[in-house]
Protein backbone atom coordinates (compact mmCIF):
# COMPACT_ATOMS: atom_id res chain seq x y z
CA UNK A 1 0.00 0.00 0.00
CA UNK A 2 1.63 3.75 -1.28
CA UNK A 3 1.89 5.54 1.60
CA UNK A 4 3.26 9.34 2.63
CA UNK A 5 3.90 9.38 6.27
CA UNK A 6 3.91 12.26 8.84
CA UNK A 7 6.03 11.63 11.74
CA UNK A 8 3.84 13.16 14.14
CA UNK A 9 -0.15 13.53 13.87
CA UNK A 10 0.01 16.11 17.02
CA UNK A 11 2.75 18.40 18.24
CA UNK A 12 2.59 21.43 21.06
CA UNK A 13 5.39 23.73 21.23
CA UNK A 14 6.18 26.89 22.57
CA UNK A 15 6.53 30.03 20.83
CA UNK A 16 10.42 30.56 19.66
CA UNK A 17 10.93 27.31 19.00
CA UNK A 18 12.66 25.62 16.16
CA UNK A 19 9.84 22.91 14.37
CA UNK A 20 10.48 20.43 12.14
CA UNK A 21 7.50 18.86 10.38
CA UNK A 22 8.94 15.32 8.66
CA UNK A 23 7.28 13.67 5.68
CA UNK A 24 8.01 10.50 4.01
CA UNK A 25 6.52 8.65 0.77
CA UNK A 26 7.45 5.69 -0.85
CA UNK A 27 6.32 5.63 -4.31
CA UNK A 28 9.47 7.51 -5.65
CA UNK A 29 7.68 10.66 -6.77
CA UNK A 30 8.96 13.16 -8.24
CA UNK A 31 6.91 16.21 -6.74
CA UNK A 32 6.62 16.78 -2.63
CA UNK A 33 4.11 19.60 -1.18
CA UNK A 34 3.32 21.48 2.46
CA UNK A 35 0.35 22.96 2.52
CA UNK A 36 -1.73 24.03 6.11
CA UNK A 37 -5.51 24.27 6.37
CA UNK A 38 -6.98 26.50 8.52
CA UNK A 39 -10.61 27.05 9.28
CA UNK A 40 -12.52 28.93 5.93
CA UNK A 41 -9.24 29.34 4.49
CA UNK A 42 -8.87 25.99 2.62
CA UNK A 43 -5.18 24.61 2.02
CA UNK A 44 -2.74 26.58 1.54
CA UNK A 45 0.51 26.18 -0.32
CA UNK A 46 3.97 26.46 2.02
CA UNK A 47 6.41 25.22 -0.32
CA UNK A 48 6.52 22.37 -3.14
CA UNK A 49 9.81 20.87 -4.63
CA UNK A 50 9.93 18.99 -7.97
CA UNK A 51 12.96 17.33 -7.56
CA UNK A 52 15.68 16.81 -4.46
CA UNK A 53 17.11 19.80 -3.86
CA UNK A 54 15.29 21.59 -5.65
CA UNK A 55 12.21 23.66 -3.85
CA UNK A 56 10.23 26.64 -5.12
CA UNK A 57 7.85 28.83 -2.78
CA UNK A 58 4.21 28.54 -2.42
CA UNK A 59 1.92 31.39 -1.58
CA UNK A 60 2.54 31.25 1.67
CA UNK A 61 6.26 30.87 2.30
CA UNK A 62 7.38 33.26 4.89
CA UNK A 63 7.96 32.18 8.26
CA UNK A 64 9.00 28.66 6.97
CA UNK A 65 11.91 26.62 4.82
CA UNK A 66 11.93 22.89 3.48
CA UNK A 67 14.87 20.91 3.08
CA UNK A 68 14.48 17.93 0.54
CA UNK A 69 18.47 16.10 0.74
CA UNK A 70 16.72 12.78 -0.12
CA UNK A 71 13.52 12.07 -3.06
CA UNK A 72 11.62 10.50 -0.37
CA UNK A 73 12.05 12.91 2.17
CA UNK A 74 10.64 16.41 2.04
CA UNK A 75 10.88 18.48 5.23
CA UNK A 76 8.88 21.44 6.60
CA UNK A 77 10.49 23.95 8.91
CA UNK A 78 9.23 26.79 11.34
CA UNK A 79 12.56 28.81 11.97
CA UNK A 80 10.93 30.50 15.12
CA UNK A 81 7.22 29.16 16.08
CA UNK A 82 4.40 31.76 16.31
CA UNK A 83 1.12 30.96 17.73
CA UNK A 84 -0.46 32.37 13.98
CA UNK A 85 1.49 29.25 13.04
CA UNK A 86 -0.92 27.18 14.79
CA UNK A 87 -2.74 24.67 11.78
CA UNK A 88 -2.95 21.69 10.38
CA UNK A 89 0.18 20.68 7.64
CA UNK A 90 -0.38 18.03 5.12
CA UNK A 91 2.02 16.78 3.13
CA UNK A 92 1.85 15.22 -0.87
CA UNK A 93 3.41 13.69 -3.07
CA UNK A 94 2.60 12.79 -6.65
CA UNK A 95 4.30 11.79 -10.09
CA UNK A 96 4.37 14.43 -13.03
CA UNK A 97 0.39 14.02 -13.69
CA UNK A 98 -0.92 12.15 -11.23
CA UNK A 99 -2.93 13.44 -8.36
CA UNK A 100 -1.83 13.74 -5.17
CA UNK A 101 -1.09 11.15 -2.21
CA UNK A 102 -1.85 13.12 0.95
CA UNK A 103 -0.08 12.41 4.45
CA UNK A 104 -2.34 11.97 7.70
CA UNK A 105 -1.85 15.58 8.60
CA UNK A 106 -0.10 17.41 11.75
CA UNK A 107 -1.92 19.47 13.51
CA UNK A 108 0.67 21.93 15.48
CA UNK A 109 -0.33 24.08 18.44
CA UNK A 110 2.16 26.86 19.18
CA UNK A 111 1.52 27.95 22.83
CA UNK B 1 -4.04 33.39 -12.00
CA UNK B 2 -5.86 30.13 -11.79
CA UNK B 3 -8.57 29.82 -9.59
CA UNK B 4 -11.04 26.65 -8.70
CA UNK B 5 -14.46 27.94 -7.00
CA UNK B 6 -16.76 25.42 -4.88
CA UNK B 7 -19.59 26.16 -2.71
CA UNK B 8 -18.79 25.99 0.97
CA UNK B 9 -21.72 23.70 2.25
CA UNK B 10 -24.18 21.19 1.27
CA UNK B 11 -26.86 19.34 3.95
CA UNK B 12 -28.92 16.66 2.48
CA UNK B 13 -30.87 13.76 3.74
CA UNK B 14 -29.48 10.36 4.25
CA UNK B 15 -30.47 7.97 0.99
CA UNK B 16 -31.02 11.17 -1.26
CA UNK B 17 -28.59 11.90 -4.15
CA UNK B 18 -25.34 15.00 -3.52
CA UNK B 19 -24.36 17.13 -6.37
CA UNK B 20 -21.35 19.50 -5.45
CA UNK B 21 -20.42 21.84 -7.83
CA UNK B 22 -16.85 23.29 -8.66
CA UNK B 23 -15.48 25.64 -11.54
CA UNK B 24 -12.34 26.64 -12.52
CA UNK B 25 -10.96 29.15 -14.35
CA UNK B 26 -7.64 27.31 -16.18
CA UNK B 27 -8.86 26.82 -20.50
CA UNK B 28 -5.66 24.52 -20.33
CA UNK B 29 -6.86 21.64 -17.73
CA UNK B 30 -5.66 18.01 -18.27
CA UNK B 31 -6.98 16.70 -15.01
CA UNK B 32 -9.36 17.38 -12.78
CA UNK B 33 -9.69 15.54 -9.43
CA UNK B 34 -11.95 15.13 -6.42
CA UNK B 35 -11.05 14.73 -2.83
CA UNK B 36 -12.34 13.74 0.00
CA UNK B 37 -11.10 14.72 3.94
CA UNK B 38 -12.58 13.05 6.69
CA UNK B 39 -12.64 14.80 10.32
CA UNK B 40 -9.37 14.89 11.66
CA UNK B 41 -7.41 13.28 8.73
CA UNK B 42 -5.48 14.10 5.18
CA UNK B 43 -7.37 14.19 1.95
CA UNK B 44 -8.14 10.65 0.02
CA UNK B 45 -8.06 11.10 -3.63
CA UNK B 46 -11.96 9.84 -4.55
CA UNK B 47 -12.33 9.89 -8.63
CA UNK B 48 -10.38 12.24 -11.41
CA UNK B 49 -11.48 13.13 -14.95
CA UNK B 50 -9.88 13.71 -17.62
CA UNK B 51 -10.41 16.86 -19.68
CA UNK B 52 -11.47 15.16 -22.93
CA UNK B 53 -14.29 13.02 -21.07
CA UNK B 54 -17.54 14.39 -20.19
CA UNK B 55 -18.60 11.75 -17.67
CA UNK B 56 -16.84 9.33 -15.42
CA UNK B 57 -18.88 7.07 -12.90
CA UNK B 58 -17.66 5.08 -10.60
CA UNK B 59 -19.81 3.24 -8.29
CA UNK B 60 -21.97 5.54 -6.39
CA UNK B 61 -19.88 8.67 -7.60
CA UNK B 62 -20.37 10.20 -11.24
CA UNK B 63 -17.98 13.02 -11.93
CA UNK B 64 -19.61 14.92 -14.57
CA UNK B 65 -17.52 17.96 -16.79
CA UNK B 66 -18.29 20.56 -18.70
CA UNK B 67 -15.60 21.87 -20.40
CA UNK B 68 -16.70 25.25 -22.02
CA UNK B 69 -18.54 26.51 -18.54
CA UNK B 70 -15.44 25.28 -17.34
CA UNK B 71 -17.81 23.26 -14.80
CA UNK B 72 -17.12 19.91 -12.57
CA UNK B 73 -19.72 17.96 -10.79
CA UNK B 74 -19.09 15.52 -8.11
CA UNK B 75 -23.04 13.44 -7.54
CA UNK B 76 -23.10 10.55 -5.01
CA UNK B 77 -25.92 8.33 -5.09
CA UNK B 78 -27.73 6.91 -2.22
CA UNK B 79 -26.02 9.73 0.10
CA UNK B 80 -25.02 7.55 3.48
CA UNK B 81 -23.25 9.45 7.21
CA UNK B 82 -20.64 8.17 6.03
CA UNK B 83 -20.26 10.32 3.07
CA UNK B 84 -20.15 13.21 5.50
CA UNK B 85 -16.80 15.17 5.22
CA UNK B 86 -15.45 17.66 3.09
CA UNK B 87 -14.71 17.40 -0.48
CA UNK B 88 -12.50 18.93 -2.69
CA UNK B 89 -12.25 19.69 -6.08
CA UNK B 90 -8.84 20.18 -7.65
CA UNK B 91 -7.43 21.24 -10.80
CA UNK B 92 -4.03 20.18 -12.32
CA UNK B 93 -3.93 23.19 -15.19
CA UNK B 94 -0.72 23.54 -17.56
CA UNK B 95 1.44 23.23 -15.22
CA UNK B 96 4.97 20.57 -15.27
CA UNK B 97 5.70 20.43 -12.01
CA UNK B 98 2.46 18.50 -10.83
CA UNK B 99 0.96 21.12 -8.43
CA UNK B 100 -2.77 21.25 -8.16
CA UNK B 101 -4.98 23.97 -7.26
CA UNK B 102 -7.52 23.36 -4.99
CA UNK B 103 -11.05 24.95 -4.29
CA UNK B 104 -11.94 25.88 -0.71
CA UNK B 105 -13.81 22.62 0.05
CA UNK B 106 -17.34 21.87 0.16
CA UNK B 107 -18.88 20.18 3.35
CA UNK B 108 -21.15 17.93 2.92
CA UNK B 109 -23.41 17.16 6.09
CA UNK B 110 -25.92 14.13 6.10
CA UNK B 111 -28.60 14.12 7.96
CA UNK B 112 -30.28 10.43 9.05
Amino acid sequence: DVKVTQSSRYLVKRTGEKVFLECVQDMDHENMFWYRQDPGLGLRLIYFSYDVKMKEKGDIPEGYSVSREKKERFSLILESASTNQTSMYLCASSSQLGGYTFGSGTRLTVV
Amino acid sequence: GEDVEQSLFLSVREGDSSVINCTYTDSSSTYLYWYKQEPGAGLQLLTYIFSNMDMKQDQRLTVLLNKKDKHLSLRIADTQTGDSAIYFCADHGSSNTGKLIFGQGTTLQVKP
